[in-house]
């Protein structure tokens, strides 16, 4: 069974830092392409980063660049969020989901249970 | 950056009656588009991937059509527990990977 547990979320005060992690059991880890998402409160889904099966290719979004750092330890199982420069704005569930197997032409089949993130003072 | 537009923001419909969600995209996107399901407190849930091929387990009441940019969500007899929000996604050109901003389909 694919598993994906999110841990590290938590309360911050602006301009500080968290960093998330997501464990992965049930499927070869080094095998796929894993993402950051997360869900503002009361909103949709904006997709933040995005790390290749090895960790050679990672894209952001507009929103997260240069603030924030995704990487992956495959012996681990794990992937990582660093989340610096933190704004109100980046309130939010943060989830990893599970993308395809060498290639971006797939969807986000598995997601964790999220953590939540707060940016307040 | 692909826009994903999705109608309507809300569908009202009763148990037992079929659903239709709409789901736009900005340029073609062909068949790389899926269809999420989320519940109150829960993550999403894929349902729909290739704009018609059902994930794993999801029941056959639910179906995809459509390609290029223009997509359908089908729920042809609604469950108490369909009831939910549902967002499409493009993965054929990104980043960045683009949402729809959700239909809330609740009960009449």
């Amino acid at each position: 069974e694919v598993q994906l547990v999110e841990s590290g979320g938590g309360f911050v005060q602006p301009e500080g830092s968290l960093r998330l992690s997501c464990e992965a059991s049930g499927f070869t880890f080094s095998d796929y392409e894993m993402n950051w998402v997360r869900q503002a409160p009361g909103k949709g889904l904006e997709w933040l980063s995005y790390i290749s099966s090895i960790g050679s290719t990672i894209y952001y979004a507009d929103s997260v660049k240069g603030r924030f750092t995704v990487s992956r330890d495959n012996a681990k199982n794990s992937m990582s969020l660093q989340m610096n420069s933190l704004r109100a704005e980046d309130t939010a569930v943060y989830y990893c989901a599970k993308g395809g197997r060498s290639t971006q032409l797939q969807p986000f089949d598995y997601w964790g249970q999220g953590t939540l993130v707060t940016v307040s003072s | 950056e692909i826009v994903m537009t999705q109608s309507p923001a809300t569908l009202s419909v009763s148990p037992g009656e079929r659903a239709t969600l709409s789901c736009r995209a900005s340029q073609s996107v062909s068949s790389n588009l899926a269809w999420y399901q989320q519940k109150p407190g829960q993550p999403p849930r894929l349902l729909i991937y290739g704009a018609s091929t059902r994930a794993t387990g999801v029941p056959a009441r639910f179906s995809g059509s459509g390609s290029g940019t223009e997509f359908t969500l089908t729920i042809s007899s609604l469950q108490s527990e369909d009831f939910a929000v549902y967002y499409c996604q493009q993965y054929k050109n990104w980043p960045p990977n683009t949402f729809g901003q959700g239909t809330k389909l609740e009960i009449k």
